[in-house]
């Protein structure tokens, strides 16, 4: 099945800088990769999704990346603010007949005034 | 428009009790799914329902079993709790199980087995 990493675990930036997360995916055929922000005591929210037709998307002060020969995609964060601290997963979604998405383990955003 | 709603919110159980963690979204999804997650783990599949009818196993369904009640709701039960099972459900929906859709979650269902 797919495997998704993810890093950094915690990443801790000024508030107006920039936060970069990365993750890499390990089935080649995997064609769509979301990315969720989870608030303290709240469920996981969609961001923003890539499909593997794309290389990048982007929506205000998110984007991201992808890399499809490099198997890794990465979430970009400008202008950061304090409402942006979270835990941040990326996933991607395994292909055939039972599709499924797949968690990286998440990355703990800790922007500081 | 509620989304997808979890019961109860948090639970202490002792070793060996029994409980149903009840989920239910109103969005006329297809697909439901059950994660836990724990710290440094991320978000890992239990069981998941493509339609109505029909559930699967995912990555770690030991000790767990599901119901699709109908369209609207899929249950999580722990027969027999073990420490182990100390963790945070969060139930998902997305339309269906085919295509690229986001998911969308409920609040989760903080858990504890003394």
């Amino acid at each position: 099945g797919e495997n998704v990493e993810q890093h950094p675990s915690t990443l801790s930036v000024q508030e107006g800088d920039s936060a970069v997360i990365k993750c890499t995916y390990s089935d080649s055929a995997s064609n769509y990769f979301p990315w969720y922000k989870q608030e303290l005591g709240k469920g996981p929210q969609l961001i923003i999704d890539i499909r593997s037709n794309v290389g990048e998307k982007k929506d205000q002060r998110i984007a991201v990346t992808l890399n499809k020969t490099a198997k890794h995609f990465s979430l970009h964060i400008t202008e950061t603010q304090p409402e942006d601290s979270a835990v941040y997963f990326c996933a991607a979604r395994e292909t055939g007949t039972a599709s499924k998405l797949t968690f990286g383990t998440g990355t703990r955003l800790q922007v500081t005034l | 428009n509620a989304g997808v709603t979890q019961t109860p919110k948090f639970q202490v159980l002792k070793t060996g009790q029994s409980m149903t963690l009840q989920c239910a979204q109103d969005m006329n999804h297809n697909s439901m799914y059950w994660y836990r997650q724990d710290p440094g783990m991320g978000l890992r599949l239990i069981y998941y329902s493509a339609s109505e009818g029909t559930t699967d196993k995912g990555e770690v369904p030991n000790g767990y079993n599901v119901s699709r009640l109908n369209k609207r709701e899929f249950s999580l039960r722990l027969e027999s709790a073990a420490p182990s099972q100390t963790s945070v459900y969060f139930c998902a929906s997305t339309p269906q199980l085919q295509g690229n859709y986001g998911y969308t979650f409920g609040s989760g269902t903080r858990l504890t087995v003394v």
